[in-house]
């Protein structure tokens, strides 16, 4: 199983402030198939990142992923009050299929 | 608009069985592959399996294996998961979700909340 380590598991920023998080797989992942998603309270996921780096559909430009191997990271380059909410990686490869990181928290400092 | 809309709250009873339904619309249902996940209280995101709307072909992950089947319904453009032998540990929200060619979940269901209790 590739297991996704996500570092730290919570960040404390202020709105207009970077944030950079983490995601360490613990076996090489294709980058084709590496992806990141916002969850809020009481909602399914939201994808924002798919190939490590393509933005999705609709998403800010303020969101970016990077990264190869068995390091990614999910930069927003400024937090809007919309963006504080709960992000997950998620890889796909291996058994089974799909599996995804803890998630890192995003929170108002 | 794509949307995947499922079926309500369920509370079962250990050792039962639970089916939640997902119906689909927007988009050309036999040209994307549908999977189920689900999410406990407070935790991560757990994938259940995947479904091939054409055929009809399904895997599993083996965690669920012998306790979890998928069909889908290509008239009414539905996929549904059954789970069975429900324990207090399966209680969590199941999702829908549509993946694109590089297998990102673009599109999700509002969730099922399944709740298991004597």
């Amino acid at each position: 199983e590739i297991v996704l380590t996500q570092s730290p598991g919570t960040l404390s920023l202020s709105p207009g402030t970077r944030a950079t998080l983490s995601c360490r797989a613990s076996q090489t992942v294709s980058s084709s198939y590496l992806a990141w998603y916002q969850q809020k309270p009481g909602q399914a996921p939201r994808l924002l990142i798919y190939g490590a780096s393509s933005r999705a559909t609709g998403i800010p430009d303020r969101f970016s992923g990077s990264g190869s191997g068995t390091d990614f990271t999910l930069t927003i380059s400024r937090l809007e009050p919309e963006d504080f909410a709960v992000y997950f990686c998620h890889q796909y490869g291996g058994s089974p299929l799909h599996t995804f990181g803890g998630g890192t928290k995003v929170e108002i400092k | 608009q794509v949307q995947l809309v499922q079926s309500g709250a369920e509370v079962k009873k250990p050792g039962a069985s639970v089916k939640v339904s997902c119906k689909t619309s927007g988009y050309t249902f036999t040209s994307y592959y549908l999977h189920w996940l689900r999410q406990a209280p407070g935790q991560g995101l757990e994938w259940v399996g995947i479904i091939d709307p054409t055929g009809g072909s399904t895997t599993f992950a083996q965690k669920f294996q012998g306790r979890v089947s998928m069909t889908r319904d290509t008239s009414t453009r539905t996929v549904s998961m059954e789970l069975s032998s429900l324990r207090s540990d399966d209680s969590a929200v199941y999702y829908c979700a549509r993946a694109n060619v590089l297998m990102a979940f673009d599109y999700w269901g509002q969730g099922t909340l399944v709740t298991v209790s004597a």
